[in-house]
């Protein structure tokens, strides 16, 4: 399995509750992107890491959503408290360093 | 700040007729771009990049497009289109400092029979 894996593939949660998505980046790639695509819709940014730099945050929406990457690899992105507006599917994508992005599946977020 | 704009949300072709998706980009110092694809409920699959080098750049499935530097735009383009060619397609862009890569609204491409 050499892809980009994303879990879970599918999450429903009430208003209110915490969610913690997770990604697997392809093994050695230096960069991980989280984007977030709401109903086949434009991809927006939300956070990257690259290599052991200060992560780029600045398209997390909210306070409530937070990542992190430990050990340079496994992503989580965590979402306090979602809202409805939180319901879209979520997309991590890893690269070495200049390489074209590696896709996962995403993780559909559905909040109620 | 890099941007990329995707004018068209969508385009309509009939099949076996060119198709032309287009993409302007602003971006500090020298571009890397890429265009990606969306099928229906898959993931997004890259298409194919332009580094340096030829202003015309082959893709996967028949796919090519055109580096304008002048014009800061890189157009995706295909022959003869097919109806498995309807998809979402995403330009996007990276500055040459490696920093993170932007995406463009995406374009939807319909073709037809």
């Amino acid at each position: 399995g050499a892809g980009v894996s994303q879990s879970p593939s599918n999450k429903v949660t009430e208003k209110g509750k915490d969610v913690e998505l997770r990604c697997d980046p392809i093994s050695g790639h230096t960069a991980l992107y989280w984007y977030r695509q709401s109903l086949g819709q434009g991809l927006e940014f939300l956070i990257y890491f690259q290599g052991n730099s200060a992560p780029d945050k600045s398209g997390l929406p909210s306070d409530r959503f937070s990542a992190e990457r430990t050990g340079g690899s496994v992503s989580t992105l965590t979402i306090q408290r979602t809202q409805q507006e939180d319901s879209a599917v979520y997309l991590c994508a890893s690269s070495l360093d200049l390489a074209p992005l590696h896709f996962g599946n995403g993780t559909r977020l559905t909040v109620t | 700040a890099q941007s990329v704009a995707q004018p068209e949300d969508q385009v309509n072709v009939a099949e076996g007729n060119p198709l032309t998706v287009k993409c302007t980009y602003s971006v500090s110092g020298n571009p890397y771009l890429f265009w990606y694809v969306q099928y229906p409920n898959r993931g997004l699959q890259f298409l194919l990049k332009y580094i340096t080098g030829d202003n015309l750049v082959k893709g996967s499935y028949g796919f090519e497009a055109e580096f304008n530097k002048s014009q800061t735009s890189f157009h995706l383009k295909k022959p003869s289109a097919l109806v498995s060619d309807s998809a979402l397609y995403f330009c996007a862009v990276r500055d040459n400092a490696g920093n993170m890569l932007t995406f463009g609204g995406g374009t939807r491409l319909m073709v037809k029979p």
